[in-house]
């Protein structure tokens, strides 16, 4: 089945750090991708998404591109900020109407000032 | 206007306890899901319902039962609550620009 595979945290960084995620995948066909975002105490906010290989998703100076030779979707961010401490998951939904969507386990992400 | 929102945010209850966890969303998507998310953060889909039908079960004990009584709603009834029924609940709606979620349901179960 589909499944996806995370760098397990946590991650700590200074502010203005670079920060790279790596996301990893096994699906049949062309699933799309996700990285969804968790601040503490609330639900998952859709962060960026790619539907097609070589797309690239980004939002809020986070960027991820979708590789489907390395099957890989990784998250990144040229300058973090303390704002962004949560917790990112990465997911896929596969191709069809009835696919479910399936995260990775998560990482956390501190960012200290 | 809250998309999709969840009753209660809290619920602490003792084992044996039957409790019911209600979730509704605004934005007209036809599909909405159950999820759990453990102590260590990992998220699992535990149902999903299109247009009030049951589309995935994903081997929850039958403690759970979801009921879906129109497709803005889809609530969540646990029977004789156990310790590692403790977590937080997500309710979500899938529509074409992808998946709302809601703020959860932190469920402790003592």
């Amino acid at each position: 089945g589909n499944s996806v595979t995370q760098m397990e945290g946590p991650v700590t960084l200074s502010e203005e750090a670079f920060l790279t995620i790596n996301c990893t995948y096994t699906a049949t066909g062309y699933p799309s991708l996700f990285w969804y975002v968790q601040y503490p105490g609330e639900g998952l906010q859709l962060l960026l998404k790619a539907t097609k290989a070589d797309d690239k998703g980004s939002n809020k100076g986070f960027e991820a591109t979708y590789r489907k030779e390395t099957t890989s979707f990784h998250l990144e961010k040229g300058s973090v900020q303390v704002s962004d401490s949560a917790v990112y998951f990465c997911a896929l939904k596969g191709q069809g109407g009835s696919e479910k969507l399936v995260f990775g386990k998560g990482t956390k992400l501190t960012v200290n000032p | 206007d809250t998309a999709v929102s969840q009753t209660p945010k809290y619920l602490v209850t003792q084992m044996g306890n039957d409790k019911s966890i209600k979730c509704e969303q605004n934005l007209g998507h036809d599909t909405m899901y159950w999820y759990k998310q453990d102590s260590k953060k990992f998220l699992k889909i535990m149902f999903s319902y299109n247009n009030k039908e049951l589309i995935i079960n994903e081997t929850v004990p039958n403690r759970f039962s979801p009921k879906s009584p129109d497709k803005a709603h889809l609530n969540l009834h646990i029977n004789s609550l156990e310790l590692g029924d403790s977590a937080v609940y997500f309710c979500a709606s899938e529509g074409a620009s992808g998946y709302t979620f809601g703020s959860g349901t932190r469920l402790t179960v003592v």
